[in-house]
């Protein structure tokens, strides 16, 4: 399986602020997902990443609190923006490859605080 | 609408000693089905997959799951327990759509007492 990395790992951030998270795949993928798992909570996708479009938001989520890019098969970006302490979450990458997107693989995740 | 049910938020055994973990899913077709591990402070790991082929699945670490369509049930078994499978783990769907949308279940926290 795809060795998935994100950046960063953890951060703290303010109140009205805005964060990039990056999810970086050592080979190409067919799908990119994000996912959030709030405290005690269990994952909610977010959205797919789109390789060179707009990316497909699920119920709940809008493209402008979480602006998504996925320029190329290896690479996508996740920016929580405008962020209050409800954001403070682990938000996950994941990828599925070849024609089995059912089967994902995950990243090992973005712990945020926001204060 | 799917929905994975984990019918224990709390599970606890004793080292050696047998694990169950129970799953009920939704969906009135076959579904893709999963189990994942999350260690703490780590991402999540694939331990199984079903996708029809056997309804007995074998993953790693010793872990296995049967699927049964008449209970809707998807439980996860380990005959001997290891304090390294102190975790959580969740129960998880896959909708079969062509973007494989993951519904997860609300996750089952294991402990494993020496």
């Amino acid at each position: 399986s795809a060795v998935i990395s994100q950046k960063p790992s953890r951060d703290i951030c303010q109140r009205g602020t805005s964060l990039t998270i990056q999810c970086q795949v050592d080979s190409q993928v067919t799908m990119m997902f994000w996912y959030r798992q709030q405290p005690g909570q269990s994952l909610t996708l977010i959205a797919t990443a789109n390789q060179g479009s707009e990316a497909t938001y699920e119920s709940g989520f809008v493209i402008d609190k979480f602006p998504i890019s996925r320029p190329n098969l290896t690479f996508s970006t996740l920016t929580v923006s405008n962020m209050s302490p409800e954001d403070s979450s682990i938000y996950l990458c994941s990828v599925s490859q070849g024609e089995s997107t059912d089967t994902q693989y995950f990243g090992p995740g973005t712990r945020l605080t926001v204060l | 609408a799917q929905s994975v049910t984990q019918l224990d938020s709390h599970v606890s055994v004793s080292e050696g000693t047998p694990v169950l973990l129970r799953c009920n899913y939704s969906s009135s077709y076959s579904p893709s089905l999963f189990w994942y591990v999350q260690h703490p402070n780590k991402g999540l790991q694939l331990l199984l997959k079903y996708t029809s082929a056997a309804t007995l699945v074998k993953g790693i670490n010793g872990f296995e799951a049967e699927f049964k369509k008449s209970e809707t049930s998807f439980h996860l078994t380990k005959p001997s327990a290891h304090m390294s499978d102190a975790a959580e783990y969740f129960c998880v769907e896959s909708g079969g759509t062509s973007y494989g949308k993951l519904t997860f279940g609300q996750g089952t926290i294991l402990t494993v007492h020496p």
